[in-house]
């Protein structure tokens, strides 16, 4: 199997403080994990690729002070929304490779976060 | 640049096909995919086609591919209640773990 995994599935924090998500490869080795942002009724917007112990490459307009991405092991990589407002609420994916292909990135549950 | 079109809304009865069309505009797309997602879930892979491809079938989902006219579309047979969610067409450029481009999706919803 390739099961990826999201913690928390949901979270409510207020504004200015920050938030961490973690994504989790669970019964596979990820050499790469994507996190995307998903507003409503709209498409996955790729934000940052993360490669295991080197640093993410954002996306063009995605603040990478605001949206920090660490991939500390081939099983796990964090996004922590900093100063989060509330036009961060979002549904936020990540997903893992297994190989090479696209087609092996397996993607997680989701995380929905809802700044007030 | 890359750009994926989808239809919003597909309405189906129970028991009909269902034929999702997506079009996008980089010739040099590698692999085209399909996506599902149920509501408040993240996207499960259904079936995937290599460019040099025309039709791939998997038991109830049958993918054709126009390639001249960046065509590609998802047929279910026999809708089921099941298969209601939102169905993303994406492309990636080549078989490394290259970006996906994903249209913004197309809602199934499947009536009784």
């Amino acid at each position: 199997g390739a099961v990826v995994s999201q913690h928390p599935s949901w979270v409510i924090c207020k504004s200015g403080t920050s938030v961490k998500i973690e994504c989790r490869s669970l019964d596979f080795q990820a050499t790469t994990m994507f996190w995307y942002r998903q507003f409503p009724k709209q498409s996955l917007m790729l934000m940052a690729t993360s490669n295991e112990g080197s640093k993410a490459t954002y996306e063009q307009g995605v603040e990478k002070d605001k949206f920090l991405i660490n991939h500390a092991s081939l099983t796990l990589s964090t996004l922590t929304v900093t100063s989060a407002h509330p036009e961060d609420s979002s549904f936020y994916i990540c997903s893992a490779t297994k190989g090479q292909g696209a087609y092996e990135q397996y993607f997680g549950p989701g995380t929905r976060l809802t700044v007030t | 640049g890359e750009d994926v079109e989808q239809s919003l809304f597909l309405s189906v009865r129970e028991g009909d096909s269902s034929v999702i069309n997506c079009t996008y505009t980089d010739s040099s797309s590698t692999y085209l995919y399909w996506y599902k997602q149920e509501p408040g879930a993240g996207l499960q892979l259904l079936t995937y086609i290599f460019s040099n491809m025309d039709m791939k079938q998997d038991q109830r989902l049958t993918v054709l591919l126009n390639k001249k006219d960046k065509h590609l579309s998802l047929r279910i047979a026999d809708t089921q209640t099941g298969d209601s969610a939102i169905y993303f067409c994406a492309e990636s450029l080549n078989s490394g773990y290259s970006t996906l481009t994903f249209g913004k999706g197309t809602m199934l919803l499947v009536s009784p």
